[in-house]
C-alpha cells in the first residue's frame, strides 16, 4: 500500500520566518496530495491541496509544490505567525480510491514570537 | 448544521467489551470515512461509504471492526471484544460532491476517544 513519509517531525521557527515541510510517497499512481492542519485538541482541517496535473499552488502565505518524478511534495509557509503553530499532516491518495487518504506522521510546528 | 458530529466523545471500557461509535455527517454529504488516530501519528484510514454502500473495508484493522451506514446518513463503527491496543481516537469525516465531482476535501468530526482498560 501507499507509504507517506513526512519530515521533519518537529519544526521551530521565529515569527516572520518561513517554514518548509517535506513529504515523499511511494505509490506513483497517487494523484491527489492535501495538507491538513490540526491544532491541539481539535479536528484536522484542510489548508491546501494539489493534484498531479500541476506543479505548484499558492494560497496567500501557503504554497505547495509537487515533484511527480521524485515523488515528493512540500508545504511552504511564509511570514509565519504564532497562530500557525499546529501539527501539519500531508497525505496522498490514488485515483478511484474515493479519496481514501494515506497520511504522514505529522510535523509539529512551533512559531515563537 | 454545524459540522460532523460524533458520539460519544469519550468512552472508557474494559478489555473484551464491545463498543459502538456514531457519526452524523454534514447533511447531504454523500461520502463518509472512518479513521483511527493514535498519539503522535497521522490519521489511519479504516473504511468509507458512498451513500449506504461500503466501498472499501479491506483496511479495517481486524474482523473485530465493522461499520455500517444503513440509510446513507449516519454511520456506526463497532469494535467487538476490545483490546488495549484499540485505545485511540476514532475520527469520522464526510465529503460532498461539487458539480457532481467529489472535491476530496474531508470535513472531520472531533473524534471519539476510546480507552480500553
Amino acid at each position: 500500500g501507499e507509504n507517506v513519509e513526512q519530515h521533519p517531525s518537529t519544526l521551530s521557527v521565529q515569527e516572520g520566518d518561513s517554514a518548509v515541510i517535506k513529504c515523499t510517497y511511494s505509490d506513483s499512481a497517487s494523484n491527489y496530495f492535501p495538507w491538513y492542519k490540526q491544532e491541539l485538541g481539535k479536528r484536522p482541517q484542510l489548508i491546501i491541496d494539489i493534484r498531479s496535473n500541476v506543479g505548484e499552488k499558492k494560497d496567500q502565505r501557503i504554497a505547495v509544490t509537487l515533484n511527480k518524478t521524485a515523488k515528493h511534495f512540500s508545504l511552504h509557509i511564509t511570514e509565519t505567525q504564532p497562530e500557525d503553530s499546529a501539527v501539519y499532516f500531508c497525505a496522498a491518495s490514488r485515483p478511484n480510491s474515493g479519496y481514501a487518504l494515506n497520511f504522514g506522521k505529522g510535523t509539529s510546528l512551533l512559531v515563537t514570537p | 448544521d454545524t459540522g460532523v458530529s460524533q458520539d460519544p466523545r469519550h468512552k472508557i471500557t474494559k478489555r473484551g467489551q464491545n463498543v459502538t461509535f456514531r457519526c452524523d455527517p454534514i447533511s447531504e454529504h454523500n461520502r463518509l470515512y472512518w479513521y483511527r488516530q493514535t498519539l503522535g501519528q497521522g490519521p489511519e484510514f479504516l473504511t468509507y461509504f458512498q451513500n449506504e454502500a461500503q466501498l472499501e473495508k479491506s483496511r479495517l484493522l481486524s474482523d473485530r471492526f465493522s461499520a455500517e451506514r444503513p440509510k446513507g446518513s449516519f454511520s456506526t463503527l463497532e469494535i467487538q471484544r476490545t483490546e488495549q491496543g484499540d485505545s485511540a481516537m476514532y475520527l469520522c469525516a464526510s465529503s460532498t460532491l461539487e458539480a457532481r465531482v467529489n472535491t476530496g476535501e474531508l470535513f472531520f468530526g472531533e473524534g471519539s476517544r476510546l480507552t480500553v482498560l
